[in-house]
């Protein structure tokens, strides 16, 4: 399976800021993915992060609150862009291959905790 | 659009027990995918267990199986012989069978699973 890595693990941000959140996998996938999850509770998909185009968006996530870069095929960037406490949450980072062994498999980053203060 | 209910919040289960968590999905698709994710409190999302749909034989992964009525749509995990790293979050997840912009993950709500010694 594919390693992936997230940095920062956690960050402590004030209103109004924006933070960029790194995610980096060891080998080329497919596609990847980013998550939110609020506190308390299930994972919701932000969007897919397309590799040299711009990003799909799931309802209620946009371009300008959450743009995304996929410069190649293992490594992506969410940058959570004019925060509010609202967004205080795990921000996750997800690949997925579809071919080899563990081809359908979707595995996970470590996250990214936020607090907005 | 596809749907993942989890119908219980919290189960808890004596060191060594077996349990069995519950899991449901509304999807109109014939080819899918089903997937168990465990999280400890370290938020770290593991893949436990797949099922792929087309498959009748239930899968199993050592002491995690899980019991796949395809006409019921219904896709519970046993876990035999329990283990204290066992307590976590459970959370079950439906894909479509194939990529492009439908390769996400759809969650249900989780289930918190205590392990008693």
């Amino acid at each position: 399976s594919a390693v992936i890595s997230q940095k920062p693990s956690r960050d402590i941000c004030q209103r109004g800021t924006s933070l960029t959140i790194q995610c980096q996998v060891d080998s080329q996938v497919t596609m990847m993915f980013w998550y939110r999850q609020q506190p308390g509770q299930s994972l919701t998909l932000i969007a897919t992060a397309n590799q040299g185009s711009e990003a799909t968006y799931e309802s209620g996530f946009v371009i300008d609150k959450f743009p995304i870069s996929r410069p190649n095929l293992t490594f992506s960037t969410l940058t959570v862009s004019n925060m509010s406490p609202e967004d205080s949450s795990i921000y996750l980072c997800s690949d997925l291959t579809t071919s080899g062994r563990k081809g359908n498999e979707q595995f996970f980053g470590p996250g990214t905790r936020l607090t907005v203060l | 659009a596809q749907t993942v209910t989890q119908s219980q919040p919290e189960m808890s289960v004596q060191e060594a027990e077996t349990v069995t968590l519950s899991c449901t999905y509304d999807t109109s698709e014939s080819d899918y995918y089903l997937f168990w994710y465990k999280q400890p409190p370290s938020r770290q999302m593991i893949l436990v267990i797949r099922q792929e749909a087309y498959k009748q034989q239930n899968a199993t992964e050592n002491r995690f199986s899980v019991n796949f009525q395809k006409a019921a749509k219904s896709f519970s995990l046993k876990i035999s012989d329990s283990q204290l790293g066992d307590a976590a979050m459970y959370f079950c997840a439906y894909r479509r069978g194939y990529g492009g912009s439908q390769g996400n993950l759809i969650f249900g709500k989780g289930t918190k699973l205590s392990v008693k010694p």
